[in-house]
Protein backbone atom coordinates (compact mmCIF):
# COMPACT_ATOMS: atom_id res chain seq x y z
CA UNK A 1 0.00 0.00 0.00
CA UNK A 2 1.11 3.30 -1.09
CA UNK A 3 1.34 5.75 1.82
CA UNK A 4 3.49 9.15 2.93
CA UNK A 5 3.50 10.11 6.38
CA UNK A 6 3.91 13.30 7.71
CA UNK A 7 5.16 14.56 10.63
CA UNK A 8 3.25 16.18 13.54
CA UNK A 9 2.09 19.66 13.96
CA UNK A 10 4.58 22.56 14.55
CA UNK A 11 4.17 25.56 16.87
CA UNK A 12 7.38 27.70 16.47
CA UNK A 13 7.99 31.50 17.02
CA UNK A 14 8.97 34.26 13.98
CA UNK A 15 12.31 33.72 13.30
CA UNK A 16 12.84 30.55 14.30
CA UNK A 17 14.25 27.05 11.86
CA UNK A 18 12.14 24.10 11.11
CA UNK A 19 12.01 21.17 9.12
CA UNK A 20 8.93 19.12 8.13
CA UNK A 21 9.42 15.56 7.01
CA UNK A 22 7.56 13.17 4.75
CA UNK A 23 7.87 9.64 4.42
CA UNK A 24 7.10 7.34 1.71
CA UNK A 25 6.11 3.44 1.78
CA UNK A 26 4.89 0.82 -0.40
CA UNK A 27 6.32 2.00 -3.83
CA UNK A 28 10.11 2.85 -5.22
CA UNK A 29 10.52 5.81 -3.57
CA UNK A 30 13.17 7.05 -6.42
CA UNK A 31 10.72 6.40 -9.47
CA UNK A 32 8.53 9.29 -8.76
CA UNK A 33 8.89 12.39 -7.46
CA UNK A 34 7.61 14.48 -4.17
CA UNK A 35 5.84 17.98 -4.68
CA UNK A 36 4.82 20.08 -1.52
CA UNK A 37 1.67 22.08 -1.35
CA UNK A 38 0.90 24.77 1.51
CA UNK A 39 -3.19 25.70 2.47
CA UNK A 40 -3.01 28.87 4.65
CA UNK A 41 -6.10 28.92 6.85
CA UNK A 42 -9.07 29.13 4.98
CA UNK A 43 -7.63 29.74 1.43
CA UNK A 44 -6.63 27.20 -1.65
CA UNK A 45 -3.95 25.18 -2.62
CA UNK A 46 -0.35 26.81 -3.49
CA UNK A 47 2.32 24.21 -5.23
CA UNK A 48 5.97 25.45 -3.60
CA UNK A 49 8.08 22.85 -5.40
CA UNK A 50 9.42 19.36 -6.16
CA UNK A 51 11.84 17.14 -5.76
CA UNK A 52 13.11 14.20 -7.82
CA UNK A 53 14.35 11.83 -4.74
CA UNK A 54 16.76 9.60 -7.12
CA UNK A 55 19.13 12.77 -8.39
CA UNK A 56 17.80 15.78 -5.63
CA UNK A 57 17.09 17.73 -8.69
CA UNK A 58 14.37 20.55 -7.79
CA UNK A 59 12.23 22.90 -9.53
CA UNK A 60 10.41 25.97 -6.89
CA UNK A 61 7.98 28.16 -7.41
CA UNK A 62 9.04 31.74 -7.00
CA UNK A 63 7.01 32.47 -4.50
CA UNK A 64 8.91 30.52 -2.56
CA UNK A 65 12.32 29.92 -3.92
CA UNK A 66 14.55 31.63 -1.48
CA UNK A 67 12.23 31.12 1.85
CA UNK A 68 12.28 27.22 1.69
CA UNK A 69 14.46 24.70 1.11
CA UNK A 70 12.95 20.91 -0.60
CA UNK A 71 15.32 18.23 0.22
CA UNK A 72 14.95 14.25 0.42
CA UNK A 73 17.33 11.58 1.70
CA UNK A 74 16.51 8.37 -0.14
CA UNK A 75 17.92 6.01 2.30
CA UNK A 76 15.37 6.48 4.35
CA UNK A 77 12.83 6.63 1.47
CA UNK A 78 12.06 10.57 3.20
CA UNK A 79 11.36 14.10 2.11
CA UNK A 80 11.94 17.52 3.83
CA UNK A 81 10.88 20.94 3.52
CA UNK A 82 12.99 23.39 5.84
CA UNK A 83 12.82 27.35 6.56
CA UNK A 84 15.67 28.73 8.68
CA UNK A 85 13.61 32.15 8.86
CA UNK A 86 9.88 31.11 9.52
CA UNK A 87 7.46 34.41 9.64
CA UNK A 88 3.83 34.42 11.00
CA UNK A 89 2.52 34.22 6.88
CA UNK A 90 3.98 30.50 7.11
CA UNK A 91 0.80 29.54 9.56
CA UNK A 92 -0.35 27.16 7.26
CA UNK A 93 -0.67 23.36 6.54
CA UNK A 94 1.44 21.64 4.40
CA UNK A 95 1.13 18.77 2.07
CA UNK A 96 3.43 16.34 0.23
CA UNK A 97 2.34 14.29 -1.92
CA UNK A 98 3.67 11.15 -4.54
CA UNK A 99 4.11 12.85 -8.34
CA UNK A 100 4.86 11.60 -12.16
CA UNK A 101 7.25 13.62 -14.16
CA UNK A 102 4.41 14.62 -15.79
CA UNK A 103 3.11 16.81 -13.02
CA UNK A 104 0.02 15.07 -11.58
CA UNK A 105 0.10 13.70 -7.82
CA UNK A 106 -1.68 10.64 -7.04
CA UNK A 107 -0.93 9.95 -3.36
CA UNK A 108 -0.58 12.37 -0.89
CA UNK A 109 0.33 12.92 2.88
CA UNK A 110 -2.41 13.59 5.76
CA UNK A 111 -0.58 17.19 5.91
CA UNK A 112 1.14 18.84 8.68
CA UNK A 113 -0.06 21.82 10.29
CA UNK A 114 3.07 24.68 11.08
CA UNK A 115 1.75 27.22 13.22
CA UNK A 116 4.46 30.60 14.01
CA UNK A 117 3.38 32.77 16.42
CA UNK A 118 4.86 34.66 18.91
CA UNK B 1 2.87 32.32 -14.37
CA UNK B 2 -0.50 30.35 -15.93
CA UNK B 3 -3.29 31.43 -14.35
CA UNK B 4 -6.15 29.75 -13.67
CA UNK B 5 -9.77 30.50 -13.15
CA UNK B 6 -12.15 28.58 -11.80
CA UNK B 7 -16.26 29.19 -12.35
CA UNK B 8 -18.31 29.34 -10.26
CA UNK B 9 -16.39 29.83 -6.99
CA UNK B 10 -19.32 28.75 -5.39
CA UNK B 11 -22.36 26.39 -6.47
CA UNK B 12 -25.66 25.22 -5.02
CA UNK B 13 -26.57 21.86 -5.93
CA UNK B 14 -28.60 18.91 -4.87
CA UNK B 15 -28.52 15.49 -4.38
CA UNK B 16 -28.79 13.65 -8.48
CA UNK B 17 -27.96 16.99 -9.67
CA UNK B 18 -25.58 17.66 -13.26
CA UNK B 19 -23.19 20.07 -11.99
CA UNK B 20 -20.06 21.28 -14.68
CA UNK B 21 -17.20 23.62 -13.21
CA UNK B 22 -15.51 25.59 -15.51
CA UNK B 23 -11.85 25.91 -15.56
CA UNK B 24 -9.80 28.91 -17.67
CA UNK B 25 -6.10 29.04 -17.85
CA UNK B 26 -4.35 32.46 -19.18
CA UNK B 27 -2.59 30.59 -21.83
CA UNK B 28 -2.67 27.49 -23.75
CA UNK B 29 -1.74 24.74 -22.14
CA UNK B 30 -2.13 21.47 -23.89
CA UNK B 31 -3.83 18.85 -21.80
CA UNK B 32 -1.24 19.25 -18.75
CA UNK B 33 -4.77 19.77 -16.30
CA UNK B 34 -5.37 17.74 -13.30
CA UNK B 35 -9.13 17.95 -11.07
CA UNK B 36 -8.77 17.64 -7.37
CA UNK B 37 -11.29 17.04 -5.02
CA UNK B 38 -10.87 18.00 -1.10
CA UNK B 39 -13.06 17.44 1.64
CA UNK B 40 -13.09 19.46 4.79
CA UNK B 41 -9.85 18.72 7.24
CA UNK B 42 -8.62 15.84 4.45
CA UNK B 43 -5.58 16.13 1.97
CA UNK B 44 -7.19 16.56 -2.17
CA UNK B 45 -7.20 13.55 -3.35
CA UNK B 46 -6.69 13.49 -7.29
CA UNK B 47 -9.96 12.74 -9.76
CA UNK B 48 -8.75 13.45 -13.41
CA UNK B 49 -5.50 14.48 -15.14
CA UNK B 50 -4.43 15.13 -18.71
CA UNK B 51 -7.47 16.83 -18.75
CA UNK B 52 -9.75 13.45 -19.28
CA UNK B 53 -8.54 10.74 -17.68
CA UNK B 54 -10.39 9.14 -15.06
CA UNK B 55 -7.82 8.24 -12.12
CA UNK B 56 -8.18 4.56 -11.09
CA UNK B 57 -11.02 4.26 -7.95
CA UNK B 58 -12.66 7.24 -9.08
CA UNK B 59 -16.65 6.79 -10.03
CA UNK B 60 -17.15 7.19 -13.63
CA UNK B 61 -19.73 9.69 -12.83
CA UNK B 62 -16.69 12.33 -13.04
CA UNK B 63 -15.31 13.40 -15.95
CA UNK B 64 -13.17 15.80 -17.52
CA UNK B 65 -13.06 17.48 -20.79
CA UNK B 66 -11.47 20.28 -22.79
CA UNK B 67 -8.07 21.37 -24.10
CA UNK B 68 -5.76 24.79 -24.68
CA UNK B 69 -7.52 27.25 -22.62
CA UNK B 70 -10.80 26.14 -21.07
CA UNK B 71 -11.48 22.90 -19.34
CA UNK B 72 -14.48 21.48 -17.74
CA UNK B 73 -15.57 18.97 -14.97
CA UNK B 74 -18.65 17.33 -14.91
CA UNK B 75 -20.50 14.94 -12.14
CA UNK B 76 -23.51 13.38 -13.73
CA UNK B 77 -25.45 12.48 -11.30
CA UNK B 78 -24.57 14.93 -7.43
CA UNK B 79 -24.04 11.84 -4.56
CA UNK B 80 -24.34 13.15 -1.28
CA UNK B 81 -19.98 12.67 -0.62
CA UNK B 82 -19.15 14.82 -3.87
CA UNK B 83 -19.83 17.90 -2.05
CA UNK B 84 -16.35 19.33 -1.61
CA UNK B 85 -14.10 21.62 -2.87
CA UNK B 86 -12.73 21.12 -6.38
CA UNK B 87 -9.38 22.61 -7.91
CA UNK B 88 -7.97 22.27 -11.10
CA UNK B 89 -3.99 22.49 -11.68
CA UNK B 90 -2.02 23.18 -14.45
CA UNK B 91 0.77 20.90 -15.41
CA UNK B 92 2.00 22.80 -18.39
CA UNK B 93 4.95 24.45 -17.22
CA UNK B 94 6.37 26.09 -13.82
CA UNK B 95 5.49 27.12 -11.79
CA UNK B 96 2.56 25.04 -11.55
CA UNK B 97 -0.45 26.72 -10.35
CA UNK B 98 -4.04 25.91 -9.24
CA UNK B 99 -6.98 27.67 -9.61
CA UNK B 100 -8.77 29.53 -6.95
CA UNK B 101 -11.53 26.32 -6.02
CA UNK B 102 -14.87 26.03 -6.13
CA UNK B 103 -16.92 24.91 -2.84
CA UNK B 104 -20.07 22.90 -4.25
CA UNK B 105 -22.63 23.14 -1.29
CA UNK B 106 -26.00 21.42 -0.47
CA UNK B 107 -29.02 23.29 -1.86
Amino acid sequence: EVQLVQSGAEVKKPGESLRISCRGSGYSFTSYWINWVRQMPGKGLEWMGRIDPSDAYTNYSPSFQGHVTISTDKSITTAYLQWTGLRASDTAIYYCARGYSSGWSDFWGQGTLVTVSS
Amino acid sequence: DIQLTQSPSFLSASVGDRVTITCRASQGISSYLAWYQQQPGKAPKLLIYAASTLQSGVPSRFSGSGSGTEFTLTISSLQPEDFATYYCLQLNSYPYTFGQGTKLEIK
